[in-house]
């Protein structure tokens, strides 16, 4: 089973600034099957980035993924005040496709 | 546009049970694995079951195993979560989401989510 970790649990910064999130596998994540999402409160999560670094349809190109086996990076190149949010990554190779913990991104 | 809908939630007992329906529009249904994501109060998201397309696998994480069934009717583009023997802990908000196109297979490396119905609250209480 894989246990993903995600570092820090709360960024604090201000709107321009560039947000780096960290996801770490237990173990190697097979075929780059990563996700990231977002969810703002009292609404349900969204889509951001599958395989890696895949943008799903709608998704700015501010956002970016990238890293392979244990390690996984979500880059928000410049926070637009809608980005201050709670992002997830998850895997989904084999079963059980279990999400990290969180990283909370709010306004320094 | 992808649309899906929740319904069934709501305030039970512990030890009962409860039956929560996702309709489905916008995407050819029978194609795709569909699946239940949870979200304690004040929690993070924790997937639940998968179901591939034909409804021939199934997958729960462990805490549900035995006492949650997922399924679909294809012909109703519906998707659905039977939750038995509910304990204090299953409460939650419960998300269906669509995965990736996965018909006959094991849906291995299919099973993102996007995207997610507006979540139904399922209260376990006494």
């Amino acid at each position: 089973e894989i246990v993903l970790t995600q570092s820090p649990g709360t960024l604090s910064l201000s709107p321009g600034e560039r947000a780096t999130l960290s996801c770490r596998a237990s173990q190697s994540v097979s075929s780059s099957f990563v996700a990231w999402y977002q969810q703002k409160p009292g609404r349900a999560p969204r889509l951001l980035i599958y395989g890696v670094s895949s943008r799903a349809t709608g998704i700015p190109d501010r956002f970016s993924g990238s890293g392979s086996g244990t390690d996984f990076i979500l880059t928000i190149s410049r926070l637009e005040p809608e980005d201050f949010a709670v992002y997830y990554c998850q895997h989904y190779g084999t079963p059980p496709f279990s999400f990290g913990p969180g990283t909370k991104v709010d306004i320094k | 546009d992808v649309q899906l809908l929740e319904s069934g939630g709501g305030l039970v007992q512990p030890g009962g049970s409860l039956r929560l329906s996702c309709a489905a529009s916008g995407f050819t249904f029978s194609n795709y694995a569909m699946s239940w994501v949870r979200q304690a109060p004040g929690k993070g998201l924790e997937w639940v079951s998968t179901v591939s397309g034909n409804g021939g696998y199934t997958y729960y994480t462990d805490s549900v195993k035995g006492r949650f069934t997922i399924s679909r009717d294809n012909s109703k583009n519906t998707l659905y979560l039977q939750m038995n023997s509910l304990r204090a802990e299953d409460t939650a908000v419960y998300f269906c989401a669509k995965g990736g196109a996965c018909t006959t297979t094991t849906c291995y490396g299919r099973v993102w989510f996007d995207p997610w119905g507006q979540g139904a609250q399922v209260t376990v209480s006494s």
